[in-house]
């Protein structure tokens, strides 16, 4: 049972290009999050994917966008990358249905912008 | 904005001693889940505790939750080098559409 994969595991962008990272979620699971956690802080919420739709965002702005496919993978995608978007990207899944479940989280990707 | 925060930000211990962690949050929460990270890596889940729930053991962790306070706290006991890592705290408002963590506690483990 593969539990959530994220790719690629590392990248190198320079400002104002554009990326877009991957995740697979944990077999069974049909709910994606996406999080930005900066050098020594903790994991910030960027938005939720469920039945394909964003159903809740965080506090980023819209160069932040993302994607759930009928398989219930996801896609975040970066536009007009700043210096600060530099950290690890880290995706969870979980099941939505039976109400609140703990979040299994990938491994990262992490972006470094030039 | 974060919404749980933990305390100390580091913790240094002797193997086999035990370490405790606390979290604080600001509003009412649905649920309270505690993560560990080692080195930058991925989350690994530990522990989930309701808000109608006042502890939870799992292993070598306890965790207690008092909604009256708006605290929880983590204690590992008989702690091993392997535990060392960085410990979070996450909130949920409303199932798992809003989960909020704080910056951690980077525990060492001294062998």
């Amino acid at each position: 049972d593969a539990g959530v994969t994220q790719s690629p595991t590392h990248l190198i962008k320079t400002r104002g290009q554009q990326v877009t990272l991957r995740c697979s979620p944990k077999s069974g699971h049909d709910t994606v999050s996406w999080y930005q956690q900066a050098l020594g802080q903790g994991p910030q919420f960027i938005f939720q994917y469920y039945e394909e739709e964003e159903r809740q965002r965080g506090n980023f702005p819209d160069r932040f966008s993302g994607h759930q496919f009928p398989n219930y993978s996801s896609e975040l995608n970066v536009n007009a990358l700043l210096l600060g978007d530099s950290a690890l990207y880290l995706c969870a899944s979980s099941l939505v249905a039976g109400g609140p479940d703990e979040q299994f989280f990938g491994p990262g990707t992490r972006l470094t912008v030039l | 904005s974060q919404q749980g925060e933990e305390d100390p930000q580091a913790l240094s211990i002797q193997e086999g001693e035990n370490a405790t962690m606390n979290c604080s949050y600001k509003t009412s929460i649905n649920n309270l889940q505690w993560y560990r990270q080692n080195s930058g890596r991925g989350l690994v889940h530990l522990i989930l505790i309701r808000s109608n729930e006042r502890e939870k053991h799992s292993g070598r962790l306890r965790v207690t939750l008092d909604t009256s306070k708006k605290s929880s706290s983590l204690l590992i006991t008989a702690s091993r080098a392997a535990d060392t890592a960085s410990y979070f705290c996450a909130a949920s408002l409303y199932n798992n559409n809003d989960m909020r963590f704080g910056a951690g506690t980077r525990l060492t483990v001294k062998p």
